[in-house]
């Protein structure tokens, strides 16, 4: 496509439940990046792919998130157990190999609410 | 910790005028530092990088700078237009390959008319 595309653009789910969140990134882009950005604040890394595998995870919270890239492309964020401080806007970006000085391409984000 | 701070109050100013953006680091030396812009609703959008070992960079009416011995960056608008209005958000990235942007929190630039 021709930009990264993320699903859902709303999620409102119950404390407690299982929420999926996807991303689509631009096509050929091996390195993909999951962010979170609270009201008033700037992104949070959370965690960085290269490839199928997870290079850097260091910004997962704790072991209720876990994502996956199973063929490269796709990746979906996964959150067990949602807790309202989950609350905030997920953010996707891609960008070509990875590398330092490589600009990367942001999703419109998956605005997650959880009650 | 690593600790980036932008202004955290909003930038009002008017149209024509230069907006002058700061973002200040602590406890890092990044090899990159970017800055990006988002609208409302919207994912942040790459404008400018400037390595390390640069000191300016310019693309039309963008000038960043940075400093690595005040550990400062400081992003201008020139001729500012009321389509600027966006925050800004300030990104540094170290050398190795761990791909990840520490962000600053942002700071809101609204142009007047």
């Amino acid at each position: 496509g021709a930009g990264v595309s993320q699903t859902p653009s709303n999620k409102v789910t119950e404390k407690g439940k299982y929420v999926e969140l996807r991303c689509d990134p631009i096509s050929g882009h091996t390195a993909l990046y999951w962010y979170r950005q609270s009201l008033g604040q700037g992104p949070e890394f959370l965690i960085y792919f290269q490839g199928t595998g997870a290079a850097d995870d260091s910004g997962l919270p704790n072991d209720r998130f876990f994502a996956v890239r199973p063929e490269g492309s796709v990746s979906t964020l996964k959150i067990q157990r949602t807790e309202r401080g989950d609350s905030a806007v997920y953010l996707c970006a891609s960008s070509f190999l990875g590398g330092a000085g490589e600009t990367q391409y942001f999703g419109p984000g998956t605005r997650l609410l959880v009650l | 910790s690593q600790k980036i701070e932008q202004n955290s109050e909003a930038l009002n100013i008017q149209e024509g005028k230069t907006a002058t953006l700061t973002c200040n680091y602590t406890n890092y030396s990044p090899a990159y530092l970017q800055w990006y812009r988002q609208d409302p609703g919207r994912g942040p959008v790459f404008l400018l990088l400037i390595r390390e070992n640069e000191k300016e960079k310019r693309k039309e009416r963008l000038k960043v700078t940075f400093d690595t011995t005040l550990k400062q960056s400081l992003f201008h608008i020139t001729a500012s237009q009321p389509a600027d209005s966006a925050t800004y958000l300030c990104a540094l990235r170290g050398s190795s390959n761990t791909g990840k942007l520490i962000f600053g929190q942002g700071t809101t630039l609204q142009v007047k008319p």
